[in-house]
């Protein structure tokens, strides 16, 4: 079956500093990866994606690298904010097959203190 | 477009009551899901249906019903209330063609049992 694991949380990070969340994944078939944001009392929204291997989604400062060799979908961002506090989550989706239907991973929380 | 909208926003249920969860988008997706978000548990899979009148279920479907008899519309039955059910539901759409099928979320229903 298909399946996403995500770095355990909740992380606790300063303003300007690096954020790394992990991302691995398993799946049967050719997946579609999607990072997702949750913020306070809101539903999910898509925050990137990448469809291919070695293609780059990006948005708001935020980037992950499909790597198909390594099955990881890394979210990185190079100096975070107040405001990017959420819960982050990683997610699949198979082309074909049981189209539409993603996989996601439990969440990672993202508190930034000024 | 309005998107994926949910009503109501927050309900208070007594044991034993039934409620009906209300879900449409209008993006003409043939895809909808409904979660349920539980802290510590990530997303989990309740129903979810590729097409009017088709429907299947996910991970956790016990005490839940649904049916999908237009595109637009995917209700969620709660058929007799229980404590256990107290969580945050989310409704979500998606396509099936293409080549990404991002899921696009509504704002949720905050659901109490008492």
């Amino acid at each position: 079956g298909n399946s996403v694991t995500q770095m355990e949380g909740p992380v606790t990070l300063s303003e300007e500093a690096f954020l790394t969340i992990n991302c691995t994944y398993t799946a049967t078939g050719y997946p579609s990866l999607f990072w997702y944001v949750q913020y306070p009392g809101e539903g999910l929204q898509l925050l990137l994606k990448a469809t291919k291997a070695d293609d780059k989604g990006s948005n708001k400062g935020f980037e992950a690298t499909y790597r198909k060799e390594t099955t990881s979908f890394h979210l990185e961002k190079g100096s975070v904010q107040v405001s990017d506090s959420a819960v982050y989550f990683c997610a699949l989706s198979i082309l074909g097959g049981d189209a539409g239907k993603s996989t996601f991973g439990d969440g990672t929380t993202l508190t930034v203190k000024p | 477009n309005a998107g994926v909208t949910q009503t109501p926003k927050f309900q208070v249920l007594k044991t034993g009551q039934s409620m009906t969860l209300q879900c449409a988008q209008d993006m003409n997706h043939e895809y909808m899901s409904w979660y349920r978000q539980d802290p510590g548990m990530g997303l989990r899979l309740i129903h979810y249906s590729v097409g009017a009148g088709i429907t299947d279920q996910g991970e956790v479907p016990n005490g839940y019903n649904v049916s999908r008899s237009t595109t637009e519309d995917f209700p969620l039955r709660l058929l007799s209330a229980a404590p256990s059910q107290t969580s945050v539901y989310f409704c979500a759409s998606s396509r099936t063609s293409g080549y990404s099928y991002e899921q696009y979320f509504g704002p949720g229903t905050r659901l109490t049992v008492t």
